[in-house]
């Protein structure tokens, strides 16, 4: 059975102050983990997509990375609008149409 | 540019009642999904369907129908609610994968419908 564990379930940051989010992964053939991202009240926004190990995605202040076992989405110099749930997802080999999401870390960055 | 719309925001029902949720896309999209969210499970996929004319089981189906109206337009219906489906349920859309083994599949969401069954 596919799994998808997210950490830290909720972070608090400080404006400036850079951190990572962990999205660690057992699956059978792994053909994409996504990135996404949910404000409160809304529905997710996705943000990256990497398909191998070693490859890095970047976007402002976001990057992700991923390898064998596991991603990491960088947050460098974090601002208070960056604050919001990060989900991860995956997609695999034995999973026809479906997406296996984490639970997601709430992250809060204060001003 | 509205995306997915989905209809309506919040709803109260009574153990048993029945209702649908209304989800419409105007991206062209092929594909919807339906979604529900329970905090500390992530999201959850309930009904998929892959074009037009299909539709499929998720995950989670049980309790719930669904319809593929057009390829605007994917319904999600509860015949007789429990108390278990209080949720936010989210409508999702994405285009198609053009084959090879990498799935590009950008979903793009709706703003979510929050029910309560008492």
């Amino acid at each position: 059975e596919d799994q998808v564990t997210q950490s830290p379930e909720a972070l608090r940051l400080q404006e400036g102050e850079s951190s990572s989010l962990n999205c660690s992964y057992t699956v059978s053939g792994l053909r994409g983990l996504f990135w996404y991202r949910q404000d409160p009240g809304k529905g997710p926004e996705f943000l990256f997509t990497l398909y191998s190990a070693g490859e890095e995605k970047e976007k402002e202040r976001l990057k992700a990375t991923l390898t064998k076992k596991e991603s990491f989405l960088h947050i460098t110099a974090p601002k208070p609008e960056d604050s919001a749930t990060y989900l991860c997802a995956v997609r695999t080999s034995g999973s026809a149409r479906q997406l296996t999401f984490g639970s997601g870390t709430q992250l809060t960055v204060l001003p | 540019n509205a995306g997915v719309t989905q209809t309506p925001k919040f709803q109260v029902l009574k153990t048993g009642q029945s209702m649908t949720l209304q989800c419409a896309q105007d991206m062209n999209h092929n594909s919807m999904y339906w979604y529900r969210q329970d905090p500390g499970m992530g999201l959850r996929l309930i009904y998929y369907s892959a074009s037009e004319g299909t539709t499929d089981k998720g995950e989670v189906p049980n309790g719930y129908n669904v319809s593929r109206l057009n390829k605007r337009e994917f319904s999600l219906r509860l015949e007789s609610a429990a108390p278990s489906q209080t949720s936010v349920y989210f409508c999702a859309s994405s285009k198609k994968s053009t084959g090879g083994t990498r799935y590009n599949e950008k979903l793009f969401f709706g703003s979510g419908t929050q029910l309560s069954v008492l």
